[in-house]
């Protein structure tokens, strides 16, 4: 089936303008995380959603970073007033579920590469 | 809060050769999930294997195993008969087993290149 799809897969703006991330799940996965990746550095956690639940934002950098998500499916990750410090790759996962002690293996989408000029 | 470290940030191996890639971490949980993952130039983020910590046994998948010394708190990957196509960034992440947020926390990578 379909796997994890982000878009777009690259975007480059301009410093202090807004942007938004797109990442479609695998249909049924009802866990959802949002990752960044800076040039060089290992995956940060920005924040996750599960089900109907509130989502944990304990990873976002700064109050400029914001995420949806409209039930289990599709979610925007929006930046606003850009720096350059947010270029980055930002990369979505998805998985059955995200709670309890099983195995749920999370699926990555190819990412957006996102340069701020 | 769980840190991962891989402090080797670049390795090299010929082809059809073993290379072994390092990981330590640090945590006051008992149980938890170690993985290693393979990013390609695609950034596509593939599951090369995991380890469940309550398990003594030593995960392997075909070519690909670890060595899991969980006293140490270390997680290596040994890579056997190694091909062109395992050059890639691999990152060694873990998940915690207690809240209600099953994110993974990454090390930084290490590069690996496979020389023909």
């Amino acid at each position: 089936g379909a796997g994890v799809s982000q878009s777009p897969s690259n975007k480059v703006t301009e410093k202090g303008k807004d942007v938004e991330l797109r990442c479609d799940p695998i249909s049924g996965h009802t866990a959802l995380y949002w990752y960044r990746q800076r040039l060089g550095q290992g995956l940060e956690f920005l924040i996750y959603f599960q089900g109907n639940s509130a989502p944990d934002k304990s990873g976002l950098p700064s109050d400029r970073f914001s995420a949806e998500r409209t039930g289990e499916s599709v979610s925007t990750l929006t930046i606003q007033r850009t720096q350059q410090e947010d270029s980055a790759v930002y990369l979505c996962a998805s998985s059955v579920t995200g709670t309890g002690w099983g195995y749920y293996e999370q699926y990555f989408g190819p990412g957006t590469r996102l340069t701020v000029t | 809060a769980q840190t991962v470290t891989q402090s080797q940030p670049e390795m090299s191996v010929q082809e059809a050769e073993t290379v072994t890639l390092s990981c330590t971490y640090d945590t006051s949980e008992s149980d938890y999930y170690l993985f290693w993952y393979k990013q390609p130039p695609s950034r596509q983020m593939i599951l090369v294997i995991r380890q469940e910590a309550y398990k003594q046994q030593n995960a392997t998948e075909n070519r690909f195993s670890v060595n899991f010394q969980k006293a140490a708190k270390s997680f290596s990957l040994k890579i056997s008969d190694s091909q062109l196509g395992d050059a890639a960034m691999y990152f060694c992440a873990y998940r915690s087993l207690t809240g209600a947020n099953s994110k993974l926390t990454f090390g930084k990578g290490i590069t690996l290149s496979v020389r023909p």
